[in-house]
């Protein structure tokens, strides 16, 4: 079973729409969850990390849920800009910290 | 944010060649460098990961002799493809994780794109 299991899309959604993203992780003993974007042909940034309490960053919401080893990214009011592939990343505490990545969900984000 | 840079951004060699890619953290000291990979339309899978001053510890199915990892200053690391083949064609990005750091955050570099023809 894979480390961090995304959804691959595509999402083609309007502007102005919302739209949510999940991921699922296999190691309960993961301690760290990010989201991470990347631009195609680029090297992955950090969008937000996603902790325990749920946290809230302008449109993007993510929410963590340990019982189901889920975590959610929803991005409100889209914009043309955020077309991207989105990356669920888990820290899975294993010796130097390695990060675990999903294989991304791509969105567009249509005028 | 800490910015890391890689050289070359890109490369095209022939089969049976050596390319060497080098990460370097600009503003930062980077005690962890960490060496990814990713192909086409996949997710990035981890190859190794170095400190400085130490041998490189590497992922399952990667091959050492084959990827030279060398971290030897707190600002450089390099990856060695030693004769390369179209198969070792793929997009490599490295990281760096410096001290101190909260939420394992990595910062990664803009990556090389390696053809191997």
């Amino acid at each position: 079973r894979k480390e961090v299991e995304q959804d691959p899309g595509p999402f083609n959604v309007p502007e102005g729409a919302t739209v949510a993203f999940n991921c699922t992780y296999s190691n309960s003993a993961s301690q760290s969850f990010f989201w991470y974007r990347q631009d195609c042909r680029k090297e992955p940034k950090l969008l937000m990390s996603v902790y325990s309490s749920g946290n809230e960053d302008g449109r993007f919401t993510a929410q963590l849920n340990r019982a189901s080893q889920y975590i959610s990214l929803l991005i409100r009011d889209s914009k043309l800009s955020d077309s991207a592939t989105y990356l669920c990343v888990v820290n899975a505490v294993r010796g130097a910290n390695n990060l675990f990545f999903g294989t991304g969900t791509r969105l567009t984000v249509i005028p | 944010g800490a910015v890391v840079s890689q050289h070359p951004s890109r490369v095209i060699c022939k089969s049976g060649t050596s390319v060497k890619i080098e990460c370097r953290s600009l503003d930062f000291q980077a005690t962890t460098m960490f060496w990814y990979r990713q192909f086409p339309k996949q997710s990035l899978m981890l190859m190794a990961t170095s400190n400085e001053g130490s041998k490189a510890t590497y992922e399952q199915g990667v091959e050492k002799d084959k990827f030279l990892i060398n971290h030897a200053s707190l600002t450089l690391s390099t990856l060695t493809v030693t004769s390369a083949h179209p198969e070792d064609s793929s997009f490599y990005i490295c990281s760096a994780r410096g001290q101190p750091s909260s939420y394992n955050e990595q910062f990664f570099g803009p990556g090389t794109r390696l053809t191997v023809l």
